[in-house]
């Protein structure tokens, strides 16, 4: 069974540019979380998708970000204008419904925005 | 406002001895402690994890200690061996309803283990 795969491994953009990470969750996972690590800090919570539902976007760090997750499947993450601070690893999780279900993590996008 | 410490930062432990990674949370919410272990170019990995409920459960080498009245849990890795050099994450899992279980997790912790 595959894992969960993102797209890009990594990217490397100018400020003010726009970039779009993926992710593909493991078949059949209907929960699918994204995730950020900047640079020597936590691992932080950005949103969590149930299908193709927002349940929790309490994470999202500002209106430049817009993840979305049509049909259920897999998800996408833009920045809209990108900034310095956006630099870091964006990973995504997913798990299966119904219960507290392990979250399976994606290797990350590393974004280096210069 | 950083919600699980972990500490160290990094760690060296020589092949065979000990290493012990800390984590103290303030939420009494958390109801889940997951330890994560992520080699370079890989996700982070589930190792182990424990209820707040258990002062203590064992998978081989590994051990995670809890201490609820302290708000302090820690992972212990005995005859630790080069394959164990990674970087591990403490975690802790809060419910806000429905299927949203969200994970909070310490800064990390790189141990390397010299053979």
């Amino acid at each position: 069974e595959a894992g969960v795969t993102q797209f890009p491994s990594h990217s490397v953009i100018e400020k003010g540019q726009t970039v779009t990470l993926r992710c593909d969750p493991i078949s059949g996972h209907d929960n699918l979380y994204w995730y950020r690590r900047v640079m020597g800090k936590e691992i932080k919570f950005l949103l969590h998708f149930v299908k193709e539902s927002k349940q929790d976007e309490s994470g999202m760090p500002n209106n430049r970000f817009l993840a979305e997750r049509t049909g259920g499947t897999y998800s996408t993450l833009k920045v809209q204008p990108a900034e310095l601070e956006d630099s870091g690893v964006y990973f995504c999780a997913s798990s299966q419904s119904g219960g507290p279900y392990e979250q399976y993590f994606g290797p990350g996008t590393r974004l280096t925005v210069t | 406002q950083q919600q699980v410490k972990q500490s160290p930062q990094s760690l060296i432990v020589q092949k065979g001895g000990i290493s012990i990674i800390n984590c103290a949370y303030e939420n009494t919410a958390f109801d889940y402690f997951p330890w994560y272990q992520q080699f370079p170019g890989k996700g982070p990995a589930l190792l182990i994890a424990i209820r707040p409920d258990v002062s203590e459960k064992k998978e081989g080498r590994f051990t995670i200690s809890f201490n609820k009245s302290a708000k302090q849990f820690s992972l212990h890795i005995m005859d630790s061996q080069p394959g164990d050099s990674a970087t591990y994450f403490c975690a802790a899992r809060t419910y806000s309803g429905g299927s949203n279980y969200k994970l909070t997790f310490g800064k990390g912790t790189l141990l390397t283990v010299n053979p």
